[in-house]
């Protein structure tokens, strides 16, 4: 089994609905993050959690929210998708004070 | 102007060719250097990890940090098809406490 799970792992929607990305880790590492790569613009963050109780906004946060419910947990939500929105998503995580992310398979997400 | 700047090819190559990849930076404070594989609908994987300048080597990767120059490169010797990947570079001035900041990353294709 993965140690970063993301689900789901592919998703077609329409405009204006809401979302959910899901993502659970079974490593123990108390950082996580949001990611959404698209083509010719890399990886961007979107929100990073350092634990429970610390949310973080990224780089383009805009449009979206989170929720880590507990250590293992971290779930990315978008209130009303639009379809600038189509992206790749990956959630990862990193042991405290190493700089290396592990990540999730990704989730696809069309928003028609 | 970006503050981690990576060529995005496509670049290809053939088998046993050695590989040049490299990005550059604009923040002198950066100090911890990486270099990220992702194949095709896989998340990205840690390939590489260095601390300030100087070399490093594992099998047929080197990866090389210039910090005078802001510039840090990735070759590959004897570059196999399994190569075949997006490499991504990423940085930080510190060991993860704030978010890697990633290059846009190069593609390669190794012909066999």
């Amino acid at each position: 089994d993965a140690d970063v799970t993301q689900t789901p792992r592919n998703r077609i929607t329409k405009t204006g609905k809401r979302i959910m990305l899901e993502c659970s880790q079974t490593k123990g590492h108390d950082r996580m993050y949001w990611y959404r790569q698209d083509p010719g613009l890399g990886l961007r963050l979107i929100y990073y959690s350092f634990d429970v109780k610390d949310i973080n906004k990224g780089e383009i946060s805009d449009g979206y929210s989170v929720s880590r419910q507990a250590q293992a947990k971290f779930s990315l939500s978008l209130e009303s998708a639009i379809p600038n929105q189509t992206a790749l998503y990956f959630c990862a995580t990193m042991p405290a004070n190493t700089g290396e992310l592990f990540f999730g398979e990704g989730s696809r997400l069309t928003v028609l | 102007q970006k503050e981690v700047e990576q060529d995005p090819g496509p670049l290809s190559v053939p088998e046993g060719a050695i590989v040049s990849l490299n990005c550059t930076y604009s923040n002198s404070a950066f100090q911890y250097f990486m270099w990220y594989r992702q194949y095709s609908r896989k998340g990205p994987e840690l390939l590489m990890y260095t601390y300030s300048s100087g070399n490093k080597e594992d099998g047929r990767f080197t990866a090389q940090v210039d910090k005078s120059s802001k510039y840090i490169s990735l070759f590959i010797r004897d570059s196999q098809p399994s190569d075949s990947a997006t490499y991504l570079c990423a940085m930080s001035w510190n060991s993860g406490n704030t978010p890697l900041v990633f290059g846009k990353g190069t593609r390669l294709s190794v012909i066999a």
